[in-house]
């Protein structure tokens, strides 16, 4: 499977603390992307990252990148009820006609 | 000024029926997407388009037609529509195509279809 697997697929917090979640995949790949999905709306692009990098900020998101492990983390800090939202990982490949798949996501609720 | 935009936003309709959904992006962008989320909210690339030309074409049941009159228009018809066709259909678009690094994805929000 060329997708990523979110990991935890459900994940509560007190407002305020730092959430993280990961993500695992199998394949090559050429760069790895997060989204966010807010409940009934469409995805938004939060930030990518190339294979040769292993880090990337931005603002309160910071994502890391461990290509040999296969995985990528995404760190939220400083949590706010408006971040509450799924958010998936996806996977560029570096074959084929690479387009971008997407996992399943991480259900992400934080408590006012 | 929406930048990917679909409609109908919600469409329920019978099993059999023909419906389509329309999407418009004004990002200038070459390449068009269709994507499927389903209930457990995965979700699958259906077809891609540059510039009119279909660049990606998954395994997807032939009811299922794309139409691009021009580069900032990609529709979607669906004939025969069954049971299984209920899900969330985002119509999406990047600055280039897939196998030459077209990487952010901008997304609409979505159209709720329920095949009843």
């Amino acid at each position: 499977s060329q997708q990523g697997e979110e990991d935890p697929q459900a994940l509560s917090i007190q407002e305020g603390e730092n959430a993280t979640m990961n993500c695992s995949y199998k394949t090559s790949i050429n760069n790895l992307q997060w989204y966010r999905q807010n409940s009934g709306r469409g995805l938004v692009h939060l930030i990518l990252i190339r294979s040769n990098e292993r880090e990337k900020h931005s603002g309160r998101l910071r994502v890391t990148l461990d290509t040999s492990k296969k995985s990528s983390s995404l760190l939220i800090t400083a949590s706010r009820a408006a971040d509450t939202a799924s958010y998936f990982c996806a996977l560029r490949p570096n074959f084929g006609n690479e387009k971008l798949t997407f996992g399943t996501g991480t259900r992400l609720t934080i408590i006012p | 000024d929406t930048a990917v935009s679909q409609t109908p936003k919600y469409l329920v309709t019978q099993m059999g029926n023909d419906k389509s959904i329309k999407c418009e992006q004004n990002l200038g962008h070459d390449t068009m997407y269709w994507y499927k989320q389903d209930s457990k909210k995965f979700l699958k690339i259906m077809f891609s388009y540059n510039n009119k030309e279909l660049i990606i074409n998954e395994t997807v049941p032939n009811r299922f037609s794309p139409k691009s009159p021009d580069k900032a228009h990609l529709n979607l018809h669906i004939n025969s529509l069954e049971l299984g066709d209920s899900a969330v259909y985002f119509c999406a678009s990047s600055q280039d195509r897939p196998d030459r690094g077209g990487d952010t994805i901008y997304f609409g929000e979505g159209s709720w279809l329920t095949v009843v």
